[in-house]
């Protein structure tokens, strides 16, 4: 069964430090993975994704994550935070059945000035 | 493009009511999926609609329930509410509901916010 690991409940960075946000998985098949993002009181909003094909992937608001098979990992970074950035961040795999996305607990990612 | 949408944005029912909860997907996307938000568990996955068909559930108990009509929009009704109901619903709309379509994404609304007393 799949499954999804966020470690870091809470990080903290300085604007301008270089942000990462960790993400591990499991999956019995070829993942699909997926990073949100979800500002307080709103719905998720995509970051970006992996499917198949290059492993470095490059997503919105200069976010990027690398797939890496043997790690099993899909990390999120960021090279300059930015205040803007401070949010949570849900990585998923999809969960091999219909319309299931399969969430990590979530980082909650804040930026000191 | 319009993008999910969801009514209404914020309940305050009491324990023993019912819900219903609304969701309007993408233009196009025929697949609505809905999760539970709480602070303990996280999200977590209701049910799938397709073409007015139930394809996936969840492991939540039979108070969850939902449909889909024929133009794609979907509601979800909680039966006797408990506290513990308390949560933001979300929903999601994709294409076909992922299941390995790798052209697929889900896009969510901004969700229900549910408050039990």
């Amino acid at each position: 069964a799949q499954s999804v690991t966020q470690l870091g409940s809470h990080v903290s960075v300085s604007e301008g430090a270089l942000v990462l946000l960790r993400c591990n998985y499991s999956s019995s098949v070829p993942p699909y993975l997926f990073w949100y993002v979800q500002y307080p009181n709103q719905g998720l909003q995509l970051l970006l994704k992996y499917t198949t094909g290059a492993t470095l992937v490059k997503g919105i608001n200069g976010f990027e994550a690398e797939f890496k098979k043997s790690e099993t990992s899909f990390h999120l970074t960021k090279p300059s935070a930015h205040m803007s950035d401070a949010a949570e961040y849900f990585c998923a795999v999809e969960g091999g059945s219909q319309g299931n996305l399969i969430f990590g607990k979530g980082t909650k990612l804040s930026v000191k000035p | 493009k319009a993008g999910v949408t969801q009514t209404p944005r914020y309940l305050i029912k009491t324990r023993g009511q019912q819900v219903t909860l609304s969701c309007s997907p993408i233009s196009g996307h025929r697949s609505v999926s809905w999760y539970q938000q709480t602070p303990g568990q996280g999200l977590q996955f209701l049910f799938e609609y397709f073409s007015e068909t139930q394809r996936n559930k969840g492991n939540f108990p039979g108070r969850f329930s939902g449909r889909q009509f024929s133009n794609s929009r979907s509601e979800m009704n909680v039966s006797t509410l408990e506290l513990g109901d308390s949560a933001l619903y979300l929903c999601a709309s994709s294409l076909t509901g992922l299941a390995g379509d790798s052209t697929d994404t889900q896009y969510f609304g901004p969700g229900t916010r549910l408050t039990v007393l």
